[in-house]
């Protein structure tokens, strides 16, 4: 089983560029999420989708859209790339069943760096 | 605002060592105390949830404990193999995670 699919898993950028990190789950999980993972600050909740055409901000949104078009994929778009924004991205998933339990399958994260 | 606070940072074990990490909270309204283990350059992986004060949780060596103000992720005769980061997350209307301790178990 895949699980959650994240892509790419490193990613240079300089800053004011605009980039995608994608995002795919293969269990037919309603609820989708990114976090960023800095040292020291645990993860924080960037965005969140609980179905297909529903998306709602987490706790640290700015410079970050998404869109979630289907219910496998939840791209997370950077804008214009700061050095602010360098982190460690994690996309999560579950269903409402494991949302309820707390369960979160989460990808392997993907590492990003504006210089 | 929901806080979580994690303690110590990190933690250095010898194998069989026994310890405990602490989780700290502040909530209104706790809907579910979250426990993640995270490998070196792996996404979190859930290994339990409790909802209430006194609830207990185990898994081969681990053992989770509640209470109204904390919880308690104790670890039991420690292998090299649990070296690990581990979570805390608790849940009001989304999920606040803490910022980890980072167990280490020397053989």
């Amino acid at each position: 089983n895949a699980g959650v699919t994240q892509t790419p898993k490193f990613q240079v950028l300089k800053t004011g560029q605009s980039m995608t990190l994608q995002c795919a789950q293969d269990m037919n999980h309603e609820y989708m999420s990114w976090y960023r993972q800095d040292p020291g600050m645990g993860l924080r909740l960037i965005h969140y989708s609980v179905g297909a055409g529903i998306t709602d901000q987490g706790e640290v949104p700015n410079g970050y859209n998404v869109s979630r078009s289907t219910t496998e994929d939840f791209p997370l778009r950077l804008l214009s790339a700061a050095p602010s924004q360098t982190s460690v991205y994690f996309c999560a998933s579950s269903s409402p069943r494991d949302r309820g339990t707390g369960e979160l399958f989460f990808g392997e994260g993907s590492r990003l760096t504006v210089l | 605002e929901d806080q979580v606070t994690q303690s110590p940072e990190a933690l250095r074990l010898q194998e069989g060592e026994s310890s405990s990490l602490n989780c700290s909270y502040t909530v209104s309204g706790l809907r579910g105390l979250f426990w993640y283990r995270q490998d070196p350059g792996k996404g979190p992986e859930f290994l339990f949830t409790l909802y209430s004060a006194g609830e207990e949780k185990e898994k081969e060596r681990l053992k989770a404990t509640l209470t109204k103000k904390e919880s308690f992720l104790h670890i039991t005769a420690p292998k090299p193999e649990d070296s690990a980061t581990y979570l805390c997350a608790v849940r009001h209307n989304d999920m606040r995670f803490g910022a980890g301790t980072r167990l280490t178990v020397k053989p």
